[in-house]
């Protein structure tokens, strides 16, 4: 079985960079694209990386995204963090007909 | 610009149904797949289903293969997101979202784009 793993929460300070990891298990991260998405209590869920490391248009330069072959992962960078990037982030991708989602991390920006 | 935008939120008893609404706009609503998907509290996000705006044909998560119905109206660029036999741990909140497709060559990449606002289902007595 496919999975992806997060961490359940990471925090840090304004102004800071934080990196997000989701690790694959049971295939191949770089098999399919991963996309990353950002789901704030009473906000529109975005999509802030897809394609492994495309931002789409509106999203800030300060989201990144990148694949690891060697530690079978894909990472979240966020730099400049701000307190409206306090937010649940999950990775995604697919394999075997499915989309597989990681169970999500919370981010905390205090 | 492109959205998605949801019917508003419903309270149900168990055992009845719960229908979701998610109306498209600004892109050719037949172009693009759009999937439903929910997080319950303290969940993580789950996919229930599929359906291709063009002919109408769907594929349903093993989990709720037989509870869900998705359907369209092309007339009015809506999508719908019927689930029957309401339990408590429906409760959750329901997002349609549509499928991203790379730039220029229209190929799925098997991701989400642009999500519906949200739409809280709560199932209670």
């Amino acid at each position: 079985n496919f999975m992806l793993t997060q961490p359940h929460s990471v925090s840090e300070s304004p102004g800071k960079t934080v990196t997000i990891s989701c690790t694959a298990s049971g295939g191949n991260i770089a098999s399919n694209y991963v996309q990353w998405y950002q789901l704030r209590p009473g906000s529109v869920p975005t999509t802030v990386i897809f394609e492994d490391d495309q931002r789409p248009s509106g999203v800030p330069d300060r989201f990144s995204g990148s694949i690891d072959s060697s530690s079978n992962s894909a990472s979240l960078v966020i730099t400049g963090l701000r307190t409206e990037d306090e937010a649940d982030y999950y990775c995604q991708s697919f394999h075997s007909s499915d989309l597989v989602f990681g169970g999500g991390t919370k981010l905390t920006v205090l | 610009q492109v959205q998605l935008v949801q019917s508003g939120a419903e309270v149900k008893k168990p055992g009845a149904s719960v229908k979701v609404s998610c109306k498209a706009s600004g892109y050719s609503f037949t172009s693009y797949y759009i999937h439903w998907l929910r997080r319950a509290p303290g969940q993580g996000l789950e996919c229930m289903g599929i359906i291709n705006p063009t002919g109408g044909t769907t594929t349903y998560a093993p989990k709720f293969q037989g509870r869900v119905t998705l359907t369209r109206d092309k007339s009015t660029s809506t999508v719908y997101m019927e689930l029957n036999s309401l339990r408590s741990d429906d409760t959750a909140l329901y997002y349609c979202a549509r499928e991203g497709q790379h730039a220029g060559t229209g190929t799925t990449y098997y991701g989400m784009d642009v999500w519906g606002q949200g739409t809280t289902v709560t199932v209670s007595s």
